[in-house]
């Protein structure tokens, strides 16, 4: 079943804007987390927020969580090329066995 | 350091051919495993599931099954294989359950299945 949702499914930008990529879910959680791939390659952890925590930085990397709004955003400063990738959102299923995740958002950055 | 191997990184079968891909995770003990699949342009789904050897979740009713033969081996099976088995093949693995705070999942650079 489909916890988390992306939004946009695509965006392109030019090198040096901002990403912003959204996420919503729809139950409660422990923890939200953002997950990078790049094509054909396995996914990469970027970061995890959890329940109590409104805002996360790492790096070029904001996070946000909304847990009123069952929702966060991922935002990318100054965005290069290498960033092209697909971005997801993940939070466990209800049994807290296996993370789920949404369908992504493609990020294309060009230079 | 943790390393998560999955091979072979692509495969081509033909429908009703049987399926074996396999994973394995290095520098770790009794670590969850877990297979994912991602269709064309879409999220993943979650297949399997185990929490220790002998120990497999089944998220999907479908044509898979997996098993888990060796504390840190995980393998994914199909007896015949469908057109519909095509997709992206991902392991991962976590050190616990993912209702603790901080769980986080590694993944293996995955297998792309074609059925033909």
């Amino acid at each position: 079943s489909q916890q988390g949702e992306e939004d946009p499914q695509a965006l392109s930008i030019q090198e040096g804007e901002n990403a912003t990529m959204n996420c919503s879910y729809k139950t409660s959680i422990n923890n939200l987390q953002w997950y990078r791939q790049n094509s054909g390659r396995g996914l990469v952890h970027l970061i995890l927020i959890r329940s109590n925590e409104r805002e996360k930085h790492s790096g070029r990397l904001r996070v946000t969580l909304d847990t009123s709004k069952k929702s966060s955003s991922l935002l990318i400063t100054a965005s290069r090329a290498a960033d092209t990738a697909s971005y997801f959102c993940a939070t466990a299923n209800q049994a807290g066995t296996a993370l789920i995740f949404g369908k992504g958002t493609t990020l294309s950055v060009s230079s | 350091s943790q390393t998560i191997h999955q091979w072979p990184a692509t495969l081509v079968q033909p429908v009703g051919s049987p399926l074996s891909l396999e994973c394995t995770v290095e520098g770790t003990s009794n670590p969850n495993l877990y297979w994912y699949r991602q269709a064309a342009g879409r999220g993943l789904q979650l297949l399997f599931y185990s929490v220790g050897i002998g120990q497999i979740s089944s998220e999907v009713p479908q044509n898979l099954s997996a098993s888990r033969p060796q504390d840190r081996q995980f393998i994914l099976s199909s007896k015949k294989l469908l057109l519909s088995d095509s997709g992206f093949y991902l392991c991962a693995w976590s050190v616990s359950l993912m209702d603790s705070l901080n769980e986080k999942l590694f993944f293996g650079s995955g297998t792309q299945l074609s059925v033909l």
